[in-house]
């Protein structure tokens, strides 16, 4: 069964302090790693997808990164408005090809 | 271009009840999925409808069903509700085909129960 991890469940920072989250996961054959954000109320927002171990995708303050086995969400000098829930989701190779989330990273961003 | 719509936003129901959502997908988009999010349990996938036919279905009971129109829009109902059932209710469209993990959430239907 997939299965996907994230952490720290909640992180608080400050304007301009940078940090990564975590998305462990595991998976017969990755098809697909995706990065979603959450505004409060809101639907998820698609941020990224990765394929492949090594690959990096950038998007403003936002970096993402894959290995075998995880990736990592960079956030660089964050601002108050990145505050926010980010999902991670993997997608398997063969079988069903619905994504399996993780239950995400609350970040706060204090001014 | 107009994002994926969900109606309706808010609504309160009694234990027993029976409940239908609906969701417009993006236009052009034929896949629209419908997950559960709760606080517990994070976002877990209920179903997947593409060219009107189910074509996955994830592990919840048979109260929960869905159905896709010829224009691709989608309702999903469930039935005889119990308070557990009280939830984030999220649609999510995608433009079909070999599926992709790349999906369009509406800002979902928030169902309580009581």
């Amino acid at each position: 069964e997939d299965q996907v991890t994230q952490s720290p469940e909640a992180l608080r920072l400050q304007e301009g302090e940078s940090s990564s989250l975590n998305c462990s996961y595991t998976v017969s054959g990755l098809r697909g790693l995706f990065w979603y954000r959450q505004d409060p109320g809101k639907g998820p927002e698609f941020l990224f997808t990765l394929y492949s171990a090594g690959e990096e995708k950038e998007k403003e303050r936002l970096k993402a990164t894959l290995t075998k086995k995880e990736s990592f969400l960079h956030i660089t000098a964050p601002k108050p408005e990145d505050s926010a829930t980010y999902l991670c989701a993997v997608q398997a190779l063969g079988g069903s090809y619905i994504p399996t989330f993780g239950r995400g990273t609350s970040l706060i961003v204090h001014p | 271009k107009a994002g994926v719509t969900q109606t309706p936003r808010y609504l309160i129901k009694t234990r027993g009840q029976q409940v239908t959502l609906s969701c417009s997908p993006i236009s052009g988009h034929r896949s629209v999925s419908w997950y559960q999010q709760t606080p517990g349990q994070g976002l877990q996938f209920l179903f997947e409808y593409f060219s009107e036919t189910q074509r996955n279905k994830g592990n919840f009971p048979g109260r929960f069903s869905g159905r896709q129109f010829s224009n691709s829009r989608s309702e999903m109902n469930v039935s005889t509700l119990e308070l557990g059932d009280s939830a984030l209710y999220l649609c999510a469209s995608s433009p079909g085909g070999g599926g992709t993990g790349e999906l369009f959430f509406g800002e979902g239907s928030r169902l309580t129960v009581l």
